[in-house]
């Protein structure tokens, strides 16, 4: 099946630094991807929407300053945290669609762990 | 807009009792409907999910789910608990266009043997 892959699984930064974090469709291409962040025992809250070659589309309150967005291919979408702050320790998970099938469903990335220190 | 309440943010089943997940959305056009499950710092795995035809939607690990729209619920059932089943599941909806999902707070499943 349908397997996006998202590098690394956790990270750990020092505060004012920059992490780079990768989404990647394996087996499918993906004209749009979604980058979530949950905080412990929470839900996934929606922070932007990636579309290839094009700006990505920011939810209300999110920073697009901070959270730097690129999805330059098909099958790649990177986030990126600029000069990372302890609050920005959290989980952040990507999901992607295939474009090729209308209704099929998002498939989503494990997941990695950012804590800032 | 769409919205979703998951009813209970924790559950607990004895093995081999009935899981029963309430979900209650609000949206102004036809909805996408879907049940996640995540395991500890993984990412969600898709249960099943409702677009259109056969309200009654069976799903992996022996779930189902049946939308309602009269009163706009999507609750989530199964018969037997497993040890397995232990984890956060997700109730999701989108307007099936753009597919923007927004996500219930969740509700934690635990298994007692």
């Amino acid at each position: 099946g349908a397997v996006v892959s998202q590098h690394p699984s956790w990270v750990i930064c020092k505060s004012g630094t920059s992490v780079k974090i990768e989404c990647r469709s394996l087996d499918f291409q993906a004209t749009t991807m979604f980058w979530y962040r949950q905080f412990p025992k929470q839900s996934l809250m929606l922070m932007a929407t990636s579309n290839e070659g094009s700006k990505a589309t920011y939810e209300q309150g999110v920073e697009k300053d901070k959270f730097l967005i690129n999805h330059a291919s098909l099958t790649l979408s990177t986030l990126t945290v600029t000069s990372a702050h302890p609050e920005d320790s959290s989980f952040y998970i990507c999901s992607a669609r295939d474009r090729r099938q209308g209704n099929s469903p998002l498939h989503f990335g494990n997941g990695t762990r950012l804590t800032v220190t | 807009a769409q919205s979703v309440t998951q009813l209970g943010s924790h559950v607990s089943v004895s093995e081999g009792a009935l899981v029963l997940l309430r979900c209650n959305y609000s949206s102004s056009v036809p909805p996408y409907l879907f049940w996640y499950v995540q395991y500890p710092n993984q990412g969600l795995q898709l249960l099943l999910k409702y677009t259109t035809g056969a309200t009654l939607v069976k799903g992996i690990n022996g779930f189902e789910a049946e939308f309602k729209k009269s009163e706009t619920s999507f609750h989530l059932t199964k018969p037997s608990a497993h040890m397995s089943d232990a984890a956060e599941y997700f109730c999701a909806v989108s307007d099936g266009n753009d597919y923007k999902l927004s996500f219930g707070a969740g509700t934690t499943v635990t298994v007692r043997a």
